[in-house]
């Protein structure tokens, strides 16, 4: 079955900088990928998403990229700003439309000290 | 966007009681249900799968008959704890998959569940 690494588990940066979590992915099927923040006792949230037949995607200071040969894809945080901390998660899934389970990365707590 | 709301956020309830836990999609129609629990600073462990008028599909090693799933109806699914233990205090989420939205998983805001 799928299997989804996470790295880095935590991650410190300066407010500013730019922040990068990667992922890797073992079943070559997956076809969606998408990124979720949890802060602290909430449900994590949707913050951007990248299907199989995109390289890269893009919402302000947040871009996502894949790389399908190599079976990773990437978070990155432009400009961080404190509210940004947060635990990240990545996932993927193999099927289309609203069948299959996600498969979740064991997360990245991300600070940004101001 | 989506909107899903989780009733309660908190529960505290003595051992041997029977807890229900309310997932609401408000603006989208949600074909496929997870629920997930997650255990302090780690990630999301998937419970149960359900679908609209289905039986739901259970994880390995999560029992059918103390976590009973309803996914009554499209916008509607329940998650009881039943003869809730000490053990099954946990940070309990609803996932609603929005169908018409190529599959998009949404996740609500999770209710914190301790059992004295």
């Amino acid at each position: 079955g799928e299997n989804v690494e996470q790295h880095p588990s935590t991650l410190s940066v300066q407010e500013g900088d730019s922040a990068v979590i990667k992922c890797t992915y073992s079943d070559s099927a997956s076809n969606y990928f998408p990124w979720y923040k949890q802060e602290l006792g909430k449900g994590p949230q949707l913050i951007i998403d990248i299907r199989s037949n995109v390289g890269e995607k893009k919402d302000q200071r947040i871009a996502v990229t894949l790389n399908k040969t190599a079976k990773h894809f990437s978070l990155h945080i432009t400009e961080t700003q404190p509210e940004d901390s947060a635990v990240y998660f990545c996932a993927a899934r193999r099927y289309g439309g609203s069948q299959g389970n996600l498969i979740f990365g064991k997360g990245t707590k991300l600070s940004v000290k101001p | 966007g989506a909107v899903v709301s989780q009733h309660p956020s908190r529960v505290i309830c003595k051992s041997g009681t029977s807890v229900k836990i309310e997932c609401r999609s408000l603006d989208f129609q949600a074909t496929t249900m997870f629920w997930y629990r997650q255990f302090p600073k780690q990630s999301l462990m998937l419970m149960a799968t359900s679908n609209e008028g289905s039986k739901a599909t259970y994880e390995q090693g999560v029992e059918k008959d103390k976590f009973l799933i309803n996914h009554a109806s499209l916008t509607l699914s329940t998650l009881t704890v039943t003869s809730a233990h000490p053990e099954d205090s946990s940070f309990y989420i609803c996932s609603p998959v929005a169908g018409g939205d190529a599959g998009t998983q949404y996740f609500g805001p999770g209710t914190r569940l301790t059992v004295l």
